[in-house]
Order: C-alpha cells, then structure tokens, then sequence
C-alpha cells in the first residue's frame, strides 16, 4: 500500500536559517505529492504541489522537487522566519486503488526563534 | 469565497451519545473526506466520496457514519459505538490533480 515517511521533529532553528524536512514515498503506480502546513488549531492549507517525476513545486519561498530515483519530495526554504512556525504535512495521491485520498506522513514541527 | 465550512468548531459529546459534524462545500468538487488527527499524529482517512449518494470506509470507518446527498454536503456521524471518538476531525473535498482543500476542523471531546 501507500505510505509516507517524514523525519521527526521538532526541527528547532533560528531565523534566516536554512530548512529541509525530508520525505520519502511507497506507492503504486505515478504518485501526485503534496506539502501542507497546519497552524495550531486550524486545518491544512496546501503549500506546495508536484505531479510528476522531475516537477518543482514552489510557493512563498518553500519548494520541494519531485524525485522518482530515490521516492522522495524534501521540502526547502532558503531563509526560515518566525511566522513559518508550524507542523508541516507531506502527503501523496494514487489513483491506481481506486481512491484518489490522501496519504499523509505524521508530520514535522517546525519551531523558529527569533 | 469559495471554501469548506466546518461546524461546530467544538463539540462535546456524553459517554453513550451520536454527534453529528457538518462539513459543507461550495466549490462544486465532486470528491469529499473525513479525516481524524490525534495529537502529534498525521491524518487517518475515516470516510470517503466521490460522487453523490455514494461513500466508501477509509481506514478506520468503525463506529463512524456518514451520508452525501447533496454534492455540496458530506456529515459525519461519530457513533457510541466509536470507543475514543476525542480527537480533532478535518473535512476535505477535491477535484482531481489540485490536491485537497480543508475545512477548519471540529475538536470533539467526550465529557
């Protein structure tokens, strides 16, 4: 079946600071992936997106590429702020089961100190 | 705006008790979710649509019921038959290749 590793957190840095939070995929078949961010006590938004092998996605200043060799989608950002605190969701979608649902890894807490 | 409205935003229910969680769309997806998050968790699908008057079990379906039929709205009914229903519950729809949108989310907490 589909499954989603991320690295555990938190990720702990300082601001200006460069990130990455590692992800590596399983599924079936040519995957679309998905970066969400979650603030406390809210739903997801969708950060960023990539549907084939090679894609980058991109979106204020986070980008993650689409790497089918080693089945993963590692999400970076250049300079982190304090505003970028938040548990970030990587997530993949297969049709070849008949479900177009997400599958979501546990999640990464990012904490950022000025 | 379009988006996903998720109500109530808290939701206490008794040992024994049905509670209903509203979950309504107005961007004309067709496909809809439920999903359940535990405290420093991902996401667990409980519940999925992908058109009107049709659903399927996710992962964890036991003790939860839903219902579509209306394109727009996708209640859950979380049951006493669900033994630890306390958790924070996302609603999504999606259209394909764009990824799924969320709502807001309920925190429901057994009293």
């Amino acid at each position: 079946g589909n499954s989603v590793t991320q690295m555990e957190g938190p990720v702990t840095l300082s601001e200006e600071a460069f990130l990455t939070i590692n992800c590596t995929y399983t599924a079936t078949g040519y995957p679309s992936l998905f970066w969400y961010v979650q603030y406390p006590g809210e739903g997801l938004q969708l950060l960023l997106k990539a549907t084939k092998a090679d894609d980058k996605g991109s979106n204020k200043g986070f980008e993650a590429t689409y790497r089918k060799e080693t089945t993963s989608f590692h999400l970076e950002k250049g300079s982190v702020q304090v505003s970028d605190s938040a548990v970030y969701f990587c997530a993949l979608s297969s049709s070849d089961t008949g479900r177009r649902a997400l599958t979501f890894g546990s999640g990464t807490r990012l904490q950022v100190q000025p | 705006d379009g988006g996903i409205t998720q109500s109530p935003k808290y939701l206490f229910r008794k040992e024994g008790q049905n509670v209903t969680l509203s979950c309504e769309q107005n961007l004309n997806h067709d496909a809809m979710y439920w999903y359940r998050q535990d405290p420093g968790q991902g996401l667990r699908l409980i519940y999925y649509s992908q058109i009107v008057n049709d659903f399927q079990k996710g992962d964890i379906a036991e003790g939860y019921s839903v219902s579509r039929e209306k394109k727009e709205s996708f209640p859950l009914t979380v049951t006493s038959a669900q033994k630890n229903p306390t958790a924070f519950y996302l609603c999504a729809s999606s259209i394909r290749g764009a990824g799924a949108f969320f709502g807001q989310g309920t925190r429901l907490t057994v009293v």
